[in-house]
């Protein structure tokens, strides 16, 4: 079965640091390009960052850029987000997603998606 | 940025046709993807590549896409297709995924 489970979430002061996990399984994980995509409570679908097959090209939304960074370890078939200078605005709920097709980035939809792991920010 | 633009809300009886808009400049020439959200559920991509389906989604949902506005139809609507519906692009502009702001669709 084809599953990504993500895990790391919890609850962090402002300013502080978490690191996001999703596992992948079912599938060659080292075929696809991967993405980080966030939900806060009661709003819409937010792209927070996505990530090539071979770890070549990497994007970031505005919103996080210059405190988060993905990363992909293909041999532990695991994605990362290692999320920095923490903020109130960042509390969601983080989802990893699949790209559809192998070997595309961006240009491409989100076939496969985790269950979601809750980050709150707040003091 | 690249903005796209759905309402909020589209409300429609059981059985008939439910048509949710898209909005963008120029979005005809870019791939559309659509995804449904039921409450505490992941999204699910139902169209890809402006009205290609994933299997296991049924043929009722389809979508097309010209000029400034890319659509998801939904025919002979269900209860359980009651959701969020968002749709998504690639800005090559910008090199970053768009989200729609997502529309509730209610079935009556």
């Amino acid at each position: 079965e084809v599953q990504l489970v993500e895990s790391g979430g919890g609850l962090v002061k402002p300013g502080g640091s978490l690191r996001l996990s999703c596992a992948a399984s079912g599938f060659t994980f080292s075929s696809y390009s991967m993405n980080w995509v966030r939900q806060a409570p009661g709003k819409g679908l937010e792209w927070v960052s996505s990530i090539s097959s071979s770890s070549s090209y990497i994007y970031y939304a505005d919103s996080v850029k210059g405190r988060f960074t993905i990363s992909r370890d293909n041999a532990k078939n695991s994605l990362y987000l290692q999320m920095n200078s923490l903020r109130a605005e960042d509390t969601a709920v983080y989802y990893c997603a699949r790209a559809d097709r192998v070997a595309r980035i961006g240009d491409c939809g989100m076939d496969v998606w985790g269950q979601g792991t809750t980050v709150t920010v707040s003091s | 940025s690249y903005v796209l633009t759905q309402p909020p809300s589209v409300s429609v009886a059981p059985g008939q046709t439910a048509r949710i808009t898209c909005g963008g400049n120029n979005i005809g020439s870019k791939s559309v993807h659509w995804y449904q959200q039921k409450p505490g559920q992941a999204p699910v991509l139902v169209v890809y590549d402006d009205s290609d389906r994933p299997s296991g989604i049924p043929e009722r949902f389809s979508g097309s896409n010209s000029g400034n506005t890319a659509t998801l139809t939904i025919s002979r609507v269900e209860a359980g297709d009651e959701a969020d519906y968002y749709c998504q692009v690639w800005d090559s502009s910008s090199d970053s995924v768009v989200f729609g702001g997502g529309t509730k669709l209610t079935v009556l």
